[in-house]
């Protein structure tokens, strides 16, 4: 499995834009992309997922460059709600659906 | 239900006890998953099924940790003899079928804490 690293942690204010940004250097050419958000007391739940350029839904976009060596999960105008840890993870299609998760970037977000 | 459901969502046993740990996942979904997640980490694999299949169960940590799901549907999750380390929240995950692409969808999990 390739593996992640993502920054622990971030602060930032509300309606700010938040990106947080994973590297997956040894990224193989059949691996994709997905982030998982995870609220206090709660399951993590599926945020995005992409394999190349840039991904967008009604709560983020996921920006992938070329080499794909990296990926940046991007938050618009983040609420105090979004405070929450963000998990990137990189997994080959071939080999299911199983997520084995990182440590995560716990963002909180200040009014 | 609308979404994963886990029971208890609490729990608290004595060093030496049995617990058992219910999901009931999302109806029609075919993968069900079980997650260890202690404080300040991320989740950690424990076992996958497909139907009532256990086609994966490598992540759990000794003899004493069992998981069942007899009829493709609910899962139980087992600990036997419990020990201190086996504090942590319990969570689990059910998706549509087992494609990359098929996101999993987690239940809030189970607390479980033992004295």
């Amino acid at each position: 499995l390739a593996k992640t690293t993502q920054p622990i942690s971030m602060d930032s204010y509300e309606g700010q834009e938040v990106n947080i940004t994973c590297s997956h250097n040894n990224i193989a050419t059949n691996d994709y992309i997905t982030w998982y958000q995870q609220f206090p007391s709660q399951g993590p739940r599926f945020i995005i997922q992409g394999y190349k350029t840039k991904v967008t839904n009604e709560v983020a976009s996921l920006f992938i460059p070329a080499d794909r060596k990296s990926s940046t999960l991007s938050l618009p105008r983040v609420s105090l709600s979004d405070t929450a840890v963000y998990y990137c993870l990189v997994l080959p299609m071939d080999a299911g659906n199983m997520l084995t998760f990182g440590g995560g970037t716990r963002l909180m977000v200040k009014p | 239900g609308a979404g994963v459901s886990q029971s208890p969502r609490y729990k608290v046993a004595k060093r030496g006890q049995d617990v058992a740990l219910r999901c009931d996942p999302i109806s029609g979904h075919v993968s069900l998953f079980w997650y260890q997640q202690a404080l300040g980490q991320g989740p950690e694999f424990l076992t996958y099924f497909q139907n009532e299949a256990q086609l994966d169960k490598s992540g759990l940590p000794s003899d004493r940790f069992f998981a069942e799901r007899p009829e493709g549907s609910v899962s139980t999750l087992k600990i036997q003899r419990t020990q201190q380390e086996d504090s942590a929240v319990y969570l689990c995950a059910s998706s549509f079928d087992s494609n990359y692409n098929s996101p999993l969808h987690f239940g809030n999990g189970t607390r479980l804490t033992v004295t």
